[in-house]
């Protein structure tokens, strides 16, 4: 009973090919993030949905687009990967007002070659 | 630009000892301040936070102090344990969704 869970945990693809990452959280959280770390190890927020809204969307391709079907569920879509989109990928969940701490999910290594 | 700025990429010490890990930030608007402990191949988890209206937090062998007008923060571990090795991530927040990382530091505890 995971409180954040991610798959797939690993993700090799070709460049150019569509490929989608899914979150979910028992945790009756209702705010959800995306983060990318990055080969440099720096951890950067991407999107973060509170109630199925979308309420942060930083400077990221029009590639990556998340879908949150439900307050329990993120998943990130992710189009025409490059090899700069290689990364760890977690997700996490708050209470509204994430100020007070995520639960991260153990991360998706997405390896594009 | 990077916000929260952790200087020291690693950090060993010995059993017993206290290791001590400093987070420096830029943004006076940040109120909320966490530390992150990460272990390989997985997600982090929460340590300890501080309120921007305090100036130390306790939690068992954990502390953390914040000097706001230095705009720094530090993670005291006391006494260190060989399981407390792990990477360590400072973040901020000025009370909204976001928090704010830096690029950790690894601590290694040597028996």
């Amino acid at each position: 009973d995971t409180a954040v869970s991610q798959t797939p945990k690993y993700l090799v693809t070709q460049m150019g090919n569509d490929k989608s990452i899914k979150c979910e959280q028992n945790l009756g959280h209702d705010t959800m993030y995306w983060y990318k770390q990055d080969s440099k190890k720096f951890l950067k927020i991407m999107f973060s949905y509170n109630n199925k809204e979308l309420i942060i969307n930083e400077t990221v391709p029009n590639r990556f687009s998340p879908k949150s079907p439900d307050k329990a569920h993120l998943n990130l879509h992710i189009n025409s990967l490059e090899l700069g989109d290689s990364a760890v990928y977690f997700c996490a969940s708050s209470h509204q007002g994430g100020d007070r701490g995520y639960t991260f999910g153990s991360g998706t290594r997405l390896t594009v070659v | 630009d990077q916000q929260v700025k952790q200087n020291s990429p690693s950090l060993s010490v010995q059993e017993g000892r206290i290791s001590i890990l400093n987070c420096d930030y830029t943004n006076s608007m940040f109120d909320y301040f966490l530390w992150y402990k990460k272990y390989p191949a997985e997600g982090p988890t929460f340590l300890i936070s501080i309120s921007s209206i305090k100036d130390k937090n306790e939690d068992g062998r954990f502390t953390v102090f914040l000097n706001k007008s230095a705009k720094h923060l530090s993670l005291h571990i006391v006494p260190s344990q060989p399981g407390d090795s792990a990477v360590y991530f400072c973040a901020a927040s000025d009370s909204g969704y976001a928090l704010n990382f830096g690029k950790g530091t690894s601590l290694l505890v040597t028996p």
